[in-house]
C-alpha cells in the first residue's frame, strides 16, 4: 500500500463543474503539498498546508490532520485546468524536507 | 515567486555517452536541491538530495557512480548521467528549497538515449 494515495486516478469534467480530488496518507507529516503538472512536464506548487484550509483564486485545499486526508477543490472548472494534480507529503522524521508523492490525478476539463 | 531553471530542456544522445543537466535557482539561494526521475504515466521518484558543498544523499537503488551530482554553489546543481543507456531515457526534474518546506520545481529535462 502506498503511503500517499489519491483518488480518482482519472477525472473528466465539463467546463464549469466543481471538481474534488482526494488524498489520503498513512505517515505522520509536517506538511502536505498540492502540485500541478502540465502536459509539457513542468510542475507548479499550488498549496502547502499543515492544517485547515487555503484558497487561491478558484482553487481550495483542505486538510484534516486527524483523518489524514486532504482535498483539492476546483470551482468553475475550465479547460486550462486540465493537468495532472499531485499530492505530496513532507514526512515527520524525514531528512531535509523529502517529499512522498501520490500517483497523481489526471484531470481533463472539456469545453 | 522563486524560479528554478533547467538546461537543457531536451537532449538526445547516443548510448555510452554522458549527459549533464543543470539546475539553477534564479532568484534565491538554494540550500537544498532534489533530483527526480519520472517515467511516463508514473509519479516522481526521488533520486538524490544535495546540499551545497557536501556530497549528495542517494535514494536506495540509485547508482551514485552512474548519476553524478554536484552542488558547488547555492544556485547551481548538476546531474551527470554517465555512460547513458536507453533505459536511462526519462524525464528528469530538479527542485530547490531556500530553507523552508516549499519546493520550487524546474521545468524538467527530457532525455532520450538512442
Amino acid at each position: 500500500k502506498n503511503e500517499v494515495e489519491q483518488s480518482p486516478q482519472n477525472l473528466t469534467a465539463q467546463e464549469g463543474e466543481f471538481i474534488t480530488i482526494n488524498c489520503s496518507y498513512s505517515v505522520g507529516i509536517s506538511a502536505l503539498h498540492w502540485l500541478q503538472q502540465h502536459p509539457g512536464g513542468g510542475i507548479v506548487s499550488l498549496f502547502m498546508l499543515s492544517s485547515g484550509k487555503k484558497k487561491h483564486g478558484r482553487l481550495i485545499a483542505t486538510i484534516n490532520i486527524q483523518e489524514k486526508h486532504s482535498s483539492l477543490h476546483i470551482t468553475a472548472s475550465h479547460p486550462r485546468d486540465s493537468a495532472v494534480y499531485i499530492c505530496a507529503v513532507s514526512s515527520y522524521g524525514g531528512a531535509t524536507n523529502k517529499l512522498i508523492f501520490g500517483t497523481g490525478t489526471l484531470l481533463a476539463v472539456q469545453p | 515567486g522563486a524560479v528554478v531553471s533547467q538546461h537543457p530542456s531536451r537532449v538526445i544522445c547516443k548510448s555510452g555517452t554522458s549527459v549533464k543537466i543543470e539546475c539553477r535557482s534564479l532568484d534565491f539561494q538554494a540550500t537544498t536541491m532534489f533530483w527526480y526521475r519520472q517515467f511516463p504515466k508514473q509519479s516522481l521518484m526521488l533520486m538524490a538530495t544535495s546540499n551545497e558543498g557536501s556530497k549528495a544523499t542517494y535514494e536506495q537503488g540509485v547508482e551514485k557512480d552512474k548519476f553524478l551530482i554536484n552542488h558547488a554553489s547555492l544556485t547551481l546543481s548538476t546531474l551527470t548521467v554517465t555512460s547513458a543507456h536507453p533505459e536511462d531515457s526519462s524525464f528528469y526534474i530538479c527542485s530547490a528549497t531556500g530553507g523552508g518546506e516549499t519546493q520550487y520545481f524546474g521545468p524538467g529535462t527530457r532525455l532520450l538515449v538512442l
